[in-house]
């Protein structure tokens, strides 16, 4: 069926560096996507969204990247700190699904090294 | 800031046990979610709840689950017999246009 992955289970960057997390999905129905931060022990944080008439959108030291050409998506942290250590996930929520129904990948872990 | 509340925050229980995760959504949202997250895998929907019905379900939302608004702040998710598979972490959501809010979750352990 289809889903929502990401490439790599984990992620390590040295502090201060910039960080990308990469996710691929494969319905080209879907037509907005989140980034969800998770700490240890934590339930999921939305970081940011883009919907899926923009192919870039910036938050807060965040920008979140879509190629829908090659159905991926990106999550940009800049300036990576400590506190950005956690599970990264990408979620899809297909066309027409009013009710939210969001597909989740399997996650990247991040790690900073000091 | 307002933020979805979840009890309790561990449960253990036996196989063939019933459970019952509460969650209280933040006050003004009206669509509900549940999730679960076995250890070290990826988040699964389970239901989503608006207007005090079931809106969508996932095939692991089987007959040993049901969900509830007993009254006008909690959301509950019922596991009536429980299964080993059923031990995860349990999360409850809730939104307004655009962004859900997330809940701190209830781990669930089925001995």
């Amino acid at each position: 069926g289809e889903s929502v992955g990401l490439h790599l289970p984990t992620l390590s960057v040295q502090e201060g560096d910039n960080s990308i997390i990469n996710c691929a999905y494969s319905n080209s129905a879907s037509d907005y996507f989140i980034w969800y931060k998770q700490e240890s022990g934590k339930g999921p944080q939305f970081i940011i969204d883009i919907r899926s008439n923009m192919d870039k959108r910036q938050g807060q030291r965040v920008t979140v990247l879509l190629n829908k050409t090659v159905k991926h998506l990106s999550l940009q942290i800049a300036a990576t700190q400590p506190g950005d250590s956690a599970v990264y996930f990408c979620a899809e929520n297909l066309s027409g699904d009013s009710n939210y129904q969001l597909i989740w990948g399997a996650g990247t872990k991040l790690i900073i090294k000091p | 800031e307002p933020e979805v509340t979840q009890t309790p925050s561990h449960q253990v229980t036996q196989m063939g046990q019933e459970v019952i995760l509460r969650c209280v959504p933040i006050s003004n949202h009206l669509y509900f979610y549940w999730y679960r997250q076995i250890l070290g895998q990826k988040v699964e929907f389970l239901v989503s709840f608006y207007n005090n019905e079931i809106s969508e379900k996932s095939e692991i939302f089987d007959d040993q689950f049901s969900v509830e608004r007993p009254d006008g702040s909690n959301f509950t998710l019922k596991i009536r017999s429980t299964k080993l598979e059923d031990s995860a972490m349990y999360f409850c959501a809730s939104r307004v246009p655009n962004e859900q809010f997330f809940g701190p979750g209830t781990r669930l352990t089925v001995l």
